[in-house]
């Protein structure tokens, strides 16, 4: 089975602190994604990873910057933290080819305070 | 990706097969129709897939409509594992790689 695993499930950071979340993949996949899911607001994607070291940036990039260099890890950071940042992270992995299934890890809730 | 319609919610009671229906009518012939769902504070877990035929593996059933503008999802006996929200999406993937929920089915198993 498709694993993937993220560093947190919760995490509480004050404003302004620097906030690293971490996501591992056991499958190989070379595209990697990280999503925000607010309430109301579905799924908003922050950035996307299509292999090593190559990054897109999704609707809102703002805030955030990655860092994939190693195929299984995509690390997602909030440069610094802001009360409207807090939010469920989930990271997400899939094969770049037909049926494009994406897998997706437990999720980080962070709360800014 | 083309837009899909799904009730609000569903109930079922424990062991009693569930179907859920989604609507999309506006599919393209490279979408596939994919399904997640995702239990309360947990990330979306993916379900089944399918492009035209009906499909089976070890969570679910996908039947598909002729046309491809309809499909069901079925539980074949609900468990109270099975609680959560159910996503249908048609996507294709190749070019919009992003994968966009719509609201989703709530589904409630009755013990």
């Amino acid at each position: 089975d498709v694993k993937v695993t993220q560093s947190s499930r919760y995490l509480v950071k004050r404003t302004g602190e620097k906030v690293f979340l971490e996501c591992v993949q056991d499958m190989d996949h070379e595209n990697m994604f990280w999503y925000r899911q607010d309430p109301g607001l579905g799924l908003r994607l922050i950035y996307f990873s299509y292999d090593v070291k190559m990054k897109e940036k999704g609707d809102i990039p703002e805030g955030y910057s990655v860092s994939r260099e190693k195929k299984e890890r995509f690390s997602l950071i909030l440069e610094s933290a802001s009360t409207n940042q807090t939010s469920m992270y989930l990271c997400a992995s899939r094969r770049p080819r037909s049926p494009y299934e994406q897998y997706f890890g437990p999720g980080t809730r962070l709360t800014v305070t | 990706d083309a837009k899909t319609t799904q009730p609000n919610s569903m109930e079922s009671n424990e062991e009693e097969p569930v179907h859920l229906p989604c609507n999309h009518s506006t599919i393209s012939g490279t979408d596939y129709i994919h399904w997640y769902r995702q239990l309360p504070s947990q990330g979306p877990e993916y379900v089944i897939h399918g492009l035209t035929s009906n499909v089976n593996n070890r969570m679910a059933s996908l039947a598909i409509a002729e046309d491809r503008k309809s499909s069901t999802l079925i539980l074949h006996r609900a468990t109270l594992r099975d609680a959560a929200v159910y996503y249908c999406v048609a996507y294709s993937g190749a070019g919009s790689y992003q994968l966009t929920f719509g609201k989703g089915t709530k589904l409630s198993v009755i013990p």
